[in-house]
């Protein structure tokens, strides 16, 4: 059982579309973080969110942590080539750092 | 600044072989820790370390041994591989438990045959 899940798990688009990954559990997190990994690399920290309700953004990319802080969605707009790869959430419920599941996201040219 | 380095890159070992995975960070961290990666999985985090001296088991610890000499190592020792244990391994350190973000090496892909 994964303390976080991700979905969708698989994500292929074309240039200039709209999507949203979601990440849910059923535990409230003190954060919750958002990284991206591409192919042969550790993941990369995108961004932090701490308090319920609270939205960040990042260029294209949007960033929401929900009320009870026990969900969180990142929305790409216009997605880009670049944006292709996986997308990892992660949170700290209790003394130990969980990640999901991720969602891995193809932007077709 | 290096940041998280982690060797070798990739490796092969036979089944019963034992190994030690190195990762050493430059950025006075105390928080490490060490993660698996497989597909479908995600990361599963396999031990970490508050600070020097002090090491935990994470969810999947089995197989596996720690230790934490001082700040900058964290040695991942695999006792006598099996082919369970095929997967990407990523050492990864923070400064304050992960709740600012952590700072992963680029992973060792390991296969055991």
């Amino acid at each position: 059982t994964q303390l976080l899940e991700q979905s969708p798990q698989f994500l292929s688009i074309q240039e200039g579309e709209n999507l949203t990954v979601y990440c849910n559990s059923s535990s409230v997190f003190s954060s919750l973080q958002w990284y991206r990994q591409e192919p042969g690399e550790g993941p990369v920290l995108l961004v932090t969110v701490v308090t319920g309700g609270e939205v960040k953004k990042l260029k294209r990319l949007t960033f929401q942590f929900g009320d009870a802080r026990k969900d969180s969605s990142l929305h790409i707009t216009a997605a880009q080539p670049g944006d292709t790869g996986l997308y990892l959430c992660a949170g700290v419920p209790g003394n130990q750092f969980y990640f999901g599941t991720g969602t891995s996201l193809t932007v077709i040219p | 600044n290096a940041g998280v380095t982690q060797t070798p890159k990739f490796q092969v070992l036979k089944t019963g072989q034992s190994m030690t995975l190195q990762c050493a960070q430059d950025m006075n961290h105390e928080y490490m820790s060490w993660y698996r990666q497989d597909p479908g999985m995600g990361l599963r985090l396999i031990h970490y370390s508050v600070g020097a001296g002090i090491t935990d088991q994470g969810e999947v610890p089995n197989g596996y041994n720690v230790s934490r000499s001082t700040t900058e190592d964290f040695p991942l020792r695999l006792l006598s591989a099996a082919p369970s244990q095929t997967s990407v391994y990523f050492c990864a350190s923070s400064y304050s438990g992960g709740h600012y973000g952590y700072t992963f090496g680029s992973g060792t892909r390991l296969t055991v045959v």
